[in-house]
């Protein structure tokens, strides 16, 4: 069953940690993009990939860091710089970045940070 | 600066009502557009896209949505709405540089009621 997990679906921090979340997909699609969401607000690119061992920043990079080792799987960090972490994440995959540009969206992880 | 606008916040219908959601994005080239839906607990999922040719187009769930250059509009319309459309619709653009492509900008959603 092909499609995008991402997990936890809540996780919960303390201020000043860094926390990752995890992002792995099997539908074989070179481009992956992670998103924030908050209420009322959209989605808004945080960072993406479009090939293996490749990323660029988004609109609001700031005080996360990601990396693409593998095809499969395209990680967030959440550092402690980032002023206002608490948010709902998504992660995307489309076969690549070019025509094909339809993406494919994760359940989401709910991070909370206290 | 690109920016995608999605006119209402909230929209509450009765079942069977017409829908029109309206899109307005800000850029003058070529674009491709998107809207994307995200039922209660569900993963954000396509309901229908325009690249290019006819600027009606048919998405899953008997939405469609109209490309109207001039206006720089892409408004989802449903002809009769039931309790199960509930959910935030998400209005998207890209831009398109010809041989490349750019990220889509999503609009701020429109949640839709519906009482059944």
């Amino acid at each position: 069953d092909g499609g995008i997990t991402q997990s936890p679906k809540y996780l919960f921090r303390k201020e000043g940690q860094n926390v990752t979340l995890s992002c792995e997909q099997n539908l074989n699609h070179d481009a992956m993009y992670w998103y924030r969401q908050d209420p009322g607000q959209g989605l808004r690119l945080i960072y993406y990939s479009q090939i293996v061992n490749d990323f660029q920043k988004g609109d609001i990079a700031e005080g996360y860091s990601v990396s693409r080792e593998k095809k499969e799987s395209f990680p967030l960090t959440v550092t402690s710089a980032q002023k206002n972490p608490t948010a709902f994440y998504l992660c995307a995959s489309s076969i690549d970045g070019g025509q094909s540009y339809e993406q494919y969206f994760g359940p989401g992880t709910r991070l909370t940070v206290t | 600066a690109q920016s995608v606008s999605q006119h209402n916040h909230h929209v509450i219908l009765s079942e069977a009502a017409s829908l029109e959601l309206g899109c307005n994005y800000s850029y003058g080239g070529t674009v491709n557009l998107f809207w994307y839906v995200q039922y209660p607990g569900q993963h954000l999922q396509l309901l229908l896209k325009y690249f290019s040719g006819d600027p009606l187009v048919k998405g899953i769930k008997g939405f469609e949505a109209e490309f109207i250059k001039s206006k720089f509009s892409f408004n989802l319309r449903k002809p009769s709405v039931q309790w199960s459309d509930t959910a935030e619709y998400f209005c998207a653009v890209r831009r398109n540089y010809g041989g490349s492509q750019g990220n889509l900008i999503f609009g701020k959603g429109t949640k839709l009621s519906v009482k059944p």
